[in-house]
């Protein structure tokens, strides 16, 4: 059973901010939501990672819902190079839990 | 630092033929694993180690096989290759279970 749901696609035009939405209401206490996004072909990338409040690095920003139950990206000034399919894990921080794909969200950043 | 080396980047590959996909990773990360890309599709993890000596399977672990006898290697064997097994291989590594992935660029294979 996926552990998330995300929109399959989602434009945004360029400059503007790419707000990408994740569904995660099963969500237990101790696992963390993770961003990564992969651009065409290319290996995926790690974006960020949050528990319960809401964190920002120099990719991103990531908002979680009080309840833990849903969160968003956010790139605050998309480019071109933003064009990629992110994607939305839950897991544990600690212990051996695999890191497992979802479909992710197709972000196509238009000029 | 050269993070997470995929070699080789293109292979064909025979029916039947066998052959290691190699990984080597320089963070000293524990945690490594192998996910598989089909065209249009996305990734699916193979096998994957928590550390030197321990391998576990993945969601699509049949026709492979892993071994990790250091903590920088986890080499992938394609046991007896089939055109099912065409496809582009991820290897990954993290310091902790924590920890954000580093990615490598990849093994794209063919089998015909």
């Amino acid at each position: 059973d996926a552990k998330t749901t995300q929109p399959t696609s989602m434009d945004c035009a360029e400059g503007r901010a790419a707000n990408l939405p994740c569904n995660h209401s099963t969500i237990s206490g101790n696992e963390y939501v993770y961003w990564y996004r992969q651009i065409h072909s290319q290996g995926p990338q790690y974006i960020i990672h949050g528990l319960k409040n809401n964190e920002t690095n120099e990719m991103a920003s990531l908002i979680i819902t009080e309840d833990r139950k849903s969160s968003t990206l956010i790139l605050p000034h998309a480019t071109l190079r933003d064009t990629a399919v992110y994607y939305c894990i839950v897991r544990p921080y600690s212990g051996n839990t695999p890191l497992v794909f979802g479909k992710g969200t197709r972000l196509s950043v238009i000029a | 630092n050269a993070g997470v080396t995929q070699t080789p980047k293109f292979q064909v590959l025979k029916t039947g033929q066998s052959m290691t996909l190699q990984c080597a990773q320089d963070m000293n990360h524990e945690y490594m694993s192998w996910y598989r890309q089909d065209p249009g599709m996305g990734l699916r993890l193979i096998h994957y180690s928590v550390g030197a000596g321990i391998t576990d399977q993945g969601e699509v672990p049949n026709g492979y096989n892993v071994s990790r006898s250091t903590t920088e290697d986890f080499p992938l064997r394609l046991l007896s290759a089939a055109p099912s097994q065409t496809s582009v291989y991820f290897c990954a590594s993290s310091r902790q279970s924590g920890y954000g992935y580093t990615f490598g660029s990849g093994t794209r294979l063919t089998v015909v």
